[in-house]
């Protein structure tokens, strides 16, 4: 069965600092990986997706995240800090390709808050 | 882009009652769709998959008599509480997927805005 774990469950960096949010990933086979943002009440907003093209993902609002097979990780960058990054994000896994059976499985979620 | 739509965005009901929340592609057809119940501060559980016009797959402790979902057509899904509790009040989050449009839409998975649940 496929996994995602997210190592700390809150992060806070100062305003203008870097953004490192980790996930680790179970998988029997390369998977699709995610990252997602959720404010609060509100549903969740795509920041980038890894679909085994390149490694190096670029996403929204400055955020980019690295496939790395050997490791099993798929972290979550960003080089600067903006008071509006403050959100919940989670990292979540889906099988390769498309198929009804295709479910995505979420990580426990990281709370991002930045310090002025 | 695709858009789902949920609705309503928030419900308060009385404990016995059933209540149904929709999940709409406005764009797209939605071949799967998916719903999932959030906590507080905790991450998304898959409750249940449904394919259109067949029955939905329920995941692992959820109970299908107690909510029950309905995939219809390619553009509409429903959940349905019954006889709602106390403890059935959370956050609950459809999403959609299609294998019908380009294959940048079939890799993800889009998500309606959620509707809080409060049952009093």
């Amino acid at each position: 069965a496929q996994s995602v774990t997210q190592l700390g469950s809150h992060v806070s960096v100062s305003e203008g600092a870097l953004v490192l949010l980790r996930c680790n990933y179970s998988s029997s086979v390369p998977p699709y990986l995610f990252w997602y943002v959720q404010y609060p009440n509100q549903g969740l907003q795509l920041l980038l997706k890894y679909t085994s093209a390149a490694t190096l993902v670029k996403g929204i609002n400055g955020f980019e995240a690295e496939f790395k097979k050997s490791e099993t990780s798929f972290h979550l960058t960003k080089p600067s800090a903006h008071m509006s990054d403050a959100a919940e994000y989670f990292c979540a896994v889906s099988d390769p390709g498309y198929s009804s059976a295709s479910k995505i499985i979420f990580g426990s979620g990281t709370r991002l808050s930045i310090r002025p | 882009g695709a858009v789902v739509s949920q609705h309503p965005s928030w419900v308060i009901c009385k404990s016995g009652t059933s209540v149904k929340i929709e999940c709409r592609s406005l764009d797209f057809q939605a071949t799967t769709m998916f719903w999932y119940r959030q906590f507080p501060k905790q991450s998304l559980m898959l409750m249940a998959t449904s394919n259109e016009g067949s029955k939905a797959t329920y995941e692992q402790g959820v109970e299908k008599d107690k909510f029950l979902i309905n995939h219809a057509s390619l553009t509409l899904s429903t959940l349905t509480v019954t006889s709602a509790h106390p403890e059935d009040s959370s956050f609950y989050i459809c999403s959609a997927r299609s294998n019908r449009e380009s294959w940048a839409l079939n890799t993800e998975a889009f998500f309606g805005q959620g509707t809080r649940l409060t049952v009093v």
